[in-house]
């Protein structure tokens, strides 16, 4: 079964540094990967996509990651951290011929002033 | 922009009572989901939904769930006899291609 490991439950950075959040995934066949973040009490909003092409992907807010296959990673970045960057990120991937998406425990980013 | 929404936003039952969470999804989308997210766990997958019959399911999703689409705005989750496990944020979604947008969830409390 798919699994997903985002490593480091908090991360807390200062306004301006980079942002730096990390998911791996076990699959022997390249699924589809999702970063969704989460601020309090709303629901889960799309960041990026990597479906297929091009392995690095831009987001909204500044957010970018790159499909590593070599290193089953999808890492989420941003070069500077915004105070309104802070909430909670879940890496998801989806596998080839399921539409289900398979969620890691999440990422809750604190940006320090 | 189309969005996912959820009714109600809050609900709370006492523990063997039905209840009945309603989603409207985005209008042209065509696959249609259901996830729920435990306090402090992971986003879990419950069902996925098309075509009016469930395409897949996980483990959680047993005899006492069931989904519909009354009409054809409406998709609905109905827990039969609510546990306190039961209790969560329960989150529909629906899909354009590859990408699930999600809803803003109901938080199911169970007394």
């Amino acid at each position: 079964a798919q699994s997903v490991t985002q490593l480091g439950s908090h991360v807390s950075v200062s306004e301006g540094a980079l942002v730096l959040l990390r998911c791996n995934y076990s699959s022997s066949v390249p699924p589809y990967l999702f970063w969704y973040v989460q601020y309090p009490n709303q629901g889960l909003q799309l960041l990026l996509k990597y479906t297929t092409g091009a392995t690095l992907v831009k987001g909204i807010n500044g957010f970018e990651a790159e499909f590593k296959k070599s290193e089953t990673s999808f890492h989420l970045t941003k070069p500077s951290a915004h105070m309104s960057d802070a909430a909670e990120y879940f890496c998801a991937v989806s596998e080839a011929g399921r539409r289900a998406l398979t969620f890691g425990s999440g990422t809750r980013l604190q940006v320090q002033p | 922009e189309p969005e996912v929404t959820q009714t109600p936003s809050h609900q709370v039952t006492q523990m063997g009572q039905e209840v009945i969470l309603r989603c409207v999804p985005i209008s042209n989308h065509l696959y249609f989901y259901w996830y729920r997210q435990i306090l402090g766990q992971k986003v879990e997958f419950l069902v996925s939904f098309y075509n009016n019959e469930i395409s897949e399911k996980s483990e959680i999703f047993d005899d006492q769930f069931s989904v519909e689409r009354p009409d054809g705005s409406n998709f609905t989750l109905k827990i039969r006899s609510t546990k306190l496990e039961d209790s969560a944020m329960y989150f529909c979604a629906s899909t354009e291609r590859d990408t699930q947008y999600f809803g803003p969830g109901t938080r199911l409390t169970v007394l």
